[in-house]
């Protein structure tokens, strides 16, 4: 089992639509909790990160983390042909400086 | 924009040939990253240093990988007598803060024939 689980999709939503993306994990030391975009052919690109629990707005992103129940969401609002690519959630613990990604999940917006 | 840039982008390799892939990292960014991206799947670490001290290189997947990072600055990832296996992109990254806030460079993708 992947200590960072996420599905791969595709999924495919009509601009303008509300995404949600999710992730789970199964290590409790995990404290920072990233979300990436990357574009085909192009490095991950650093949307936002959370510390411990809690939400964190930026535009029209907002990042959600429940450890509790170990689960990661990224929610996009008004969403975006441009908003295509794939998305990746990815953790660290406290006591390593090693990012484990989950596999990303590609999103289509269709205008 | 000053980013982290990889040279070269796109290599291909014979099975048996030694790689050199090459990292500049944003300029006073201490902490700097490599990972292995194989195709539709995340990025895997492979190893970590701080300024020119190798910190972590536990994801290495065998001793025909090696990295160095002599000034603290750029870094070269090498691999030795290359595999149809070691075909990923390869990505490296760096950091000011902390791990937790990592930029990534456009990667350089290798395969291997």
């Amino acid at each position: 089992q992947k200590e960072v689980e996420q599905d791969p999709g595709p999924l495919s939503v009509p601009e303008g639509a509300i995404v949600s993306l999710n992730c789970t994990y199964s290590n409790s030391a995990f404290q920072y909790f990233m979300w990436y975009r990357q574009y085909s052919r192009k490095g991950p690109e650093l949307l936002m990160y959370t510390y411990s629990s809690g939400n964190k707005e930026d535009g029209r992103f907002t990042a959600q983390v429940d450890k509790s129940s170990k689960y990661i969401s990224l929610f996009i609002r008004d969403s975006q042909p441009s908003d295509s690519a794939t998305y990746l959630c990815a953790s660290l613990s406290y006591n390593t400086d090693k990012l484990i990604f989950g596999t990303g999940t590609r999103l289509q917006v269709f205008p | 924009g000053a980013g982290v840039s990889q040279s070269p982008r796109y290599k291909v390799a014979k099975r048996g040939q030694d790689v050199a892939l090459r990292c500049d990292p944003i300029s006073g960014h201490v902490s700097l990253f490599w990972y292995q991206q194989a195709l539709g799947q995340g990025p895997e670490f492979l190893t970590y240093f701080q300024n020119e001290a190798q910190l972590d290189k536990s994801g290495l997947p065998s001793d025909r990988f090696f990295a160095e990072r002599p000034e603290g600055s750029v870094s070269t990832l090498k691999i030795q007598r290359t595999q149809q296996e070691d075909s990923a992109v390869y990505l490296c990254a760096s950091s000011q803060l902390g791990a937790h806030e990592q930029f990534f460079g456009p990667g350089t993708r290798l395969t291997v024939l």
